[in-house]
């Protein structure tokens, strides 16, 4: 199966902007503009951000966006604030008719 | 607003088989618009899909687990269901089920889903 590569970390400061990368192995990401993002805290179910590599749900805050060059997709967060700490999952359909989730990225609001 | 609640043991033994419901409310599990998926994530760990299953039976597994892994549909009770055989240690997880949706005959994002249920593997 595909992989899709996310940095284990990352973290900023309040106020800050931070970019979490999603790079697939193969070219899948490249292929589609089928990448989405979740937001997950702790002992809770996943939170969709981002669907279709920019598109921001009703009730997402604007300070996420969403962009894809090449194999790599990206979430940015904007205006960094603490309730933004949490972990951040990148998914993509494949071109074997599945779909794969990054390794998933720990944002910490220092 | 769609709702999806998991349901099944919390306690499943090795080598046995697990089964679990996912219930949707708000909504017909027979629409044409949503498809529907299950999605796993062990403890500590990252987010695995299972597979993905449309009303009319048409499924999509995880190639990794596709020899295990069964997902029906039963539009009488607005359910989907997930069996997974052959238990282990490492089937250990918190279990999601999640509307698979997307404009078109594509489904290409998972929202909402439900809250997880915890399966453990131990004899």
């Amino acid at each position: 199966q595909s992989a899709l590569t996310q940095p284990a970390s990352v973290s900023g400061s309040p106020g800050q902007s931070i970019t979490i990368s999603c790079t697939a192995t193969s070219g899948d990401v490249g292929a589609y503009n089928y990448v989405s993002w979740y937001q997950q805290d702790p002992a809770k179910a996943p939170k969709l951000m981002i669907s279709d590599v920019s598109n921001r749900p009703s009730g997402v805050s604007n300070r996420f966006s969403g962009s894809k060059s090449g194999n790599t997709a990206s979430l940015t967060i904007s205006g960094l604030q603490t309730e933004d700490e949490a972990d951040y999952y990148c998914a993509s359909y494949t071109s074997s008719s599945t779909w794969v989730f990054g390794g998933g990225t720990k944002l910490t609001v220092l | 607003q769609l709702q999806l609640q998991e349901s099944g043991p919390g306690l499943v033994k090795p080598s046995e088989t697990l089964s679990l419901t996912c219930t949707v409310s708000g909504g017909s599990i027979s629409s044409s618009t949503y498809y529907w998926g299950w999605i796993r994530q062990p403890p500590g760990k990252g987010l695995e899909w299972i597979g993905t299953i449309y009303y009319s039976g048409n499924t999509y597994y995880n190639p990794s687990l596709k020899t295990r892994v069964t997902i029906s549909v039963d539009t009488s009770k607005n359910q989907f269901s997930l069996k997974l055989s052959s238990l282990t240690a490492a089937d250990t997880a918190v279990y999601y089920c999640a509307t698979h949706r997307g404009d078109g005959d594509l489904p290409r994002w998972f929202d909402p889903w439900g809250q997880g249920t915890l399966v453990t593997v131990s004899a």
